[in-house]
């Protein structure tokens, strides 16, 4: 089982839908949480981090819960330049330190 | 442009060739992070510095693999006798400290292709 897994989709919605995305961690160790986009052939791009008591960002949020152990990131109002893979990504520092990116959502806002 | 460079941006060479990469961090950050991706998968994680110290090396990150950051700012990723399975984007990262809790930024990658 990988330490953190993603439902990999795609996901395809209309304009306007509104989407949310999982990601279930395995280490209770865990100590910070991001949520990165990626498009086709580029870099990862910080999208946000996410916060214990939730935190938002325009028409993003994102929550964690650590009792469950997943985080989550929601889309309102889907653009279609909001069509990218999101990477749930995290951190944990026992053992050594390391960052965990889970394999990616994809997402394909159509018109 | 003061985010994250990587050179070169491709590079394709024949096996058993040996491979240098190069990072140039944000200035100020005193982090910096290689991963390795595939088609379809997330980075992986392959090493990290801070500073000049390489604090962390993934079991990804074989003996044919080294990482070095001499003078605490770019760092190169350096593969010998290169095999097909090495084909990949190779991601560089950087960070301010602060105990794992800050965002990486990556650089464009350098895309390697393995004849």
């Amino acid at each position: 089982r990988k330490e953190v897994e993603q439902d990999p989709g795609p996901f395809n919605v209309p304009e306007g839908a509104t989407v949310a995305f999982n990601c279930t961690y395995s280490n209770s160790a865990s100590q910070s949480f991001f949520w990165y986009r990626q498009d086709c052939r580029k870099e990862p791009k910080l999208l946000m981090s996410v916060y214990s008591s939730g935190n938002e960002d325009g028409r993003f949020t994102a929550q964690l819960n650590r009792a469950s152990q997943y985080i989550s990131l929601l889309i309102r109002d889907s653009k279609l330049s909001d069509s990218a893979t999101y990477l749930c990504v995290v951190n944990r520092n026992t053992g050594g330190f390391k960052t965990i990116f889970g394999a990616g959502t994809r997402l394909f806002v159509k018109a | 442009d003061t985010g994250v460079s990587q050179n070169p941006r491709h590079k394709i060479t024949k096996r058993g060739q040996n491979v240098t990469f190069r990072c140039d961090p944000i200035s100020e950050h005193n982090r910096l992070y290689w991963y390795r991706q595939t088609l379809g998968q997330g980075p992986e994680f392959l090493t990290y510095f801070q500073n000049e110290a390489q604090l962390e090396k993934s079991r990804l990150l074989s003996d044919r693999f080294s990482a070095e950051r001499p003078k605490g700012s770019f760092s190169t990723l350096e593969i010998q006798r290169t095999e097909q399975g090495d084909s990949a984007m190779y991601l560089c990262a950087s960070s301010p400290s602060g105990q794992g809790r800050q965002p990486q930024h990556f650089g464009d990658g350098t895309r390697l292709s393995i004849l």
